[in-house]
């Protein structure tokens, strides 16, 4: 069972739409994160939200946390070529067994076609 | 130069032989990680290591072990490779805290014939 659900797994645009990518879970979260990954590299992380209702802006991307820290959304406005990767939330759990550890969702791959 | 690097970067072996995936951080961190990636299941823990002295089982430890040789350098093995390993796999550093970034090597293709 995945303890964080992302959706869409695939998402196939044309630049210049918008689109918005969820993380959900059952779970509390003490904090969530956003990473980006290219082909051949590792995921990069994007941005990081600890405060449940927590909005954050990165140019484009817009990144929220649900006021009950269970969930997390993504959105991209006008989106780019340049914005094809795969997106992936990861969740971190206070205290006990999962301090310092990361739950990642499946990952959403996104295509923007020019 | 890269923070973190992986060798190899691709590795195709046959069932049942030894295997080992090799870390190196010049992050100076303490926390370091092993993940697997397969389509659809998004990056699954395998081992996980907060100082030189400290290992413990992620999700999915079965058919791994680690070594934690020095604080820099962290290594992933699979005693006898089985072709459900296939799978693109990561090394990872953090910082302290409970709300630390996690910094990746570029993965290797590793593929159990």
């Amino acid at each position: 069972t995945q303890l964080l659900e992302q959706s869409p797994q695939f998402l196939s645009i044309q630049e210049g739409e918008n689109l918005t990518v969820y993380c959900n879970s059952s779970s509390v979260f003490s904090s969530l994160q956003w990473y980006r990954q290219e082909p051949g590299e590792g995921p990069v992380l994007l941005v990081t939200v600890v405060t449940g209702g927590e909005v954050k802006k990165l140019k484009r991307l817009t990144f929220q946390f649900g006021d009950a820290r269970k969930d997390s959304s993504l959105h991209i406005t006008a989106a780019q070529p340049g914005d094809t990767g795969l997106y992936l939330c990861a969740g971190a759990r206070a205290g006990g067994t999962s301090y310092g550890k990361l739950t990642f969702g499946q990952g959403t791959i996104l295509t923007v076609h020019p | 130069d890269a923070d973190v690097t992986q060798t190899p970067r691709n590795r195709i072996t046959k069932t049942g032989k030894r295997i080992m995936l090799e870390c190196s951080q010049t992050k100076g961190h303490d926390r370091m990680y092993w993940y697997r990636q397969d389509p659809g299941l998004g990056l699954r823990l395998i081992y996980y290591s907060f100082d030189v002295k400290d290992i413990n089982k992620g999700e999915i430890s079965d058919g791994y072990s680690v070594s934690r040789q020095a604080q820099a350098k962290f290594s992933l093995s699979l005693e006898s490779a089985i072709p459900n390993q296939t799978a693109l796999y990561f090394c990872a550093t953090s910082g302290d805290g409970g709300v630390s970034t996690q910094y990746f090597g570029p993965g290797t293709r590793l593929t159990v014939l």
